[in-house]
């Protein structure tokens, strides 16, 4: 069956970074994107970025651009997301999420745990 | 970029009907998902390319869209649909995803 297996809670100083894995399992990692969504305490769910882990290719929200980065490993078929100068208002679920198609525009049909990133302000 | 408007909270009583909005200019030309999530867990995707159930998912809930207005309904609401619930649409022009606000359904 398919998973999404996320890394663990972190308590990060504002300022650093943070780096949070994603390791997939049940599909063929390749074929499909994954997608990166936040959700700060009590609040919405918002749309961080895509990263295709055929070609490695990504897409940033605009909000986001030039914080994070989003990579991957086909090999242990994980993915990642780095987000760099941490604020407290940062601090948020960080959830993986799969695509049902691998192509864009379609919704996620699986999610990862989630990742807590607490930013003490 | 693209906004996506939802009503906070909806309230329904047991057996009734929910519907929950999702507004947005021009909407219905767009294809709208719609995703389930219960306090402490990760969101579930319920409907899909507008009126699409994902297997496993009731025929209580179903979905439209037209105009500048989305709309979710869950029939014969129980105890259990009581979670928050996000539109979601694909804004091609930026590549990017947009969520709505979210709206908390209470089953009264």
């Amino acid at each position: 069956q398919v998973q999404l297996v996320q890394s663990g809670a972190e308590v990060k100083k504002p300022g650093a970074s943070v780096k949070i894995s994603c390791k997939a399992s049940g599909y063929t990692f390749t074929n499909y994107h994954l997608h990166w969504v936040r959700q700060a305490p009590g609040q919405g769910l918002e749309w961080m970025g895509i990263y295709s882990p055929s070609g490695g290719n990504t897409q940033y929200a605009q909000k986001f651009q030039g914080r994070i980065t989003l990579t991957g490993d086909t090999s242990t078929s994980t993915a990642y997301m780095e987000m760099s100068s941490l604020r407290s208002d940062d601090t948020a679920t960080y959830f993986c999420a799969k695509d049902v198609a691998g192509s864009r525009g379609y919704p996620f049909d699986y999610w990862g745990q989630g990742t807590l990133v607490t930013v003490p302000s | 970029s693209y906004v996506l408007t939802q009503p906070p909270s909806v309230s329904v009583a047991p057996g009734e009907t929910a519907r929950i909005t999702c507004g947005g200019i021009n909407i219905g030309a767009r294809n709208v998902h719609w995703y389930q999530q219960k306090p402490g867990q990760a969101p579930i995707l319920v409907i899909y390319y507008d009126s699409e159930r994902p297997s496993g998912i009731p025929e209580r809930f179903s979905g439209s869209n037209s105009g500048n207005t989305a709309t979710l309904t869950i029939s014969r609401a129980e105890a259990g649909d009581e979670a928050d619930y996000y539109c979601q649409v694909w804004e091609s022009s930026s590549d990017h995803f947009v969520f709505g606000s979210g709206t908390k359904l209470t089953v009264l």
